[in-house]
């Protein structure tokens, strides 16, 4: 199975502060890397497919990059609205497998 | 709009076993593969079964294979979660999700959840 290493755990971050958040597959995945916000109680909502792509709807301030078998999710100025937890998904091969989440938080 | 809403969950005893469903709408729901991933309490998500666009193919997480059983039926666009021998260990939200396309990509749309609570 691919494991999917994402960091930091948690993260505690002030309205308008830069965030990044990092995931590592354990073997090539091409770009076969998505990331979801989650929100308690609620669906959780696709930002980035394709490693670097942003889903319709998603505000511009969600980017990826890849780079090997590292991504990075960066949100430029956090609003209120992101504080929620977030994760890395590969597509590549099943078992399709997530990271083990990154809690947002306010500071 | 795309709509996915489960039902179903509730609580059941250990070894017994339970059918979940997803109700689709809002697109045509034939074209695409469908996902059940559950995230259990206080931890993350994981995936957990995937179904092609036509039932053709199937693929589970070890953790489920030979208890559980996905499948769909694309004239009632509703897909389906049979759970046997169910565990303490699958106590879960269960969400179904929608992949962009018939095969695995990415999932685009996601359903609120239905809570499985395995206990005696």
């Amino acid at each position: 199975d691919i494991q999917m290493t994402q960091s930091p755990s948690s993260l505690s971050a002030s309205v308008g502060d830069r965030v990044t958040i990092t995931c590592r597959a354990s073997e090539n995945i091409s770009l076969l890397l998505n990331w979801y916000q989650h929100r308690p109680g609620k669906a959780p909502n696709l930002l980035i497919y394709a490693a670097s792509n942003l889903q319709s709807g998603v505000p511009s301030r969600f980017s990826g990059s890849a780079s090997g078998t590292d991504f990075t999710l960066t949100i430029s100025s956090v609003q209120p609205e992101d504080f929620a937890t977030y994760y890395c998904q590969q597509s590549a091969s099943t078992p399709i497998t997530f990271g083990q989440g990154t809690r947002l938080e306010i500071k | 709009q795309v709509q996915l809403v489960e039902s179903g969950g509730g609580v059941v005893q250990p070894g017994r076993s339970l059918r979940i469903s997803c109700a689709a709408s809002g697109f045509r729901f034939s074209r695409n593969a469908m996902h059940w991933v559950r995230q259990a309490p206080g931890k993350g998500l994981e995936w957990v079964a995937v179904i092609w666009n036509d039932g053709s193919k199937k693929y589970y997480v070890d953790s489920v294979k030979g208890r559980f059983t996905v499948s769909r039926d694309n004239s009632k666009n509703t897909l389906y979660l049979e759970m046997n021998s169910l565990r303490a260990e699958d106590t879960a939200v269960y969400f179904c999700a929608r992949d962009f396309r018939g095969v695995i990509s990415w999932f685009d749309a996601w359903g609120q959840g239905t809570l499985v609570t395995v206990s005696s």
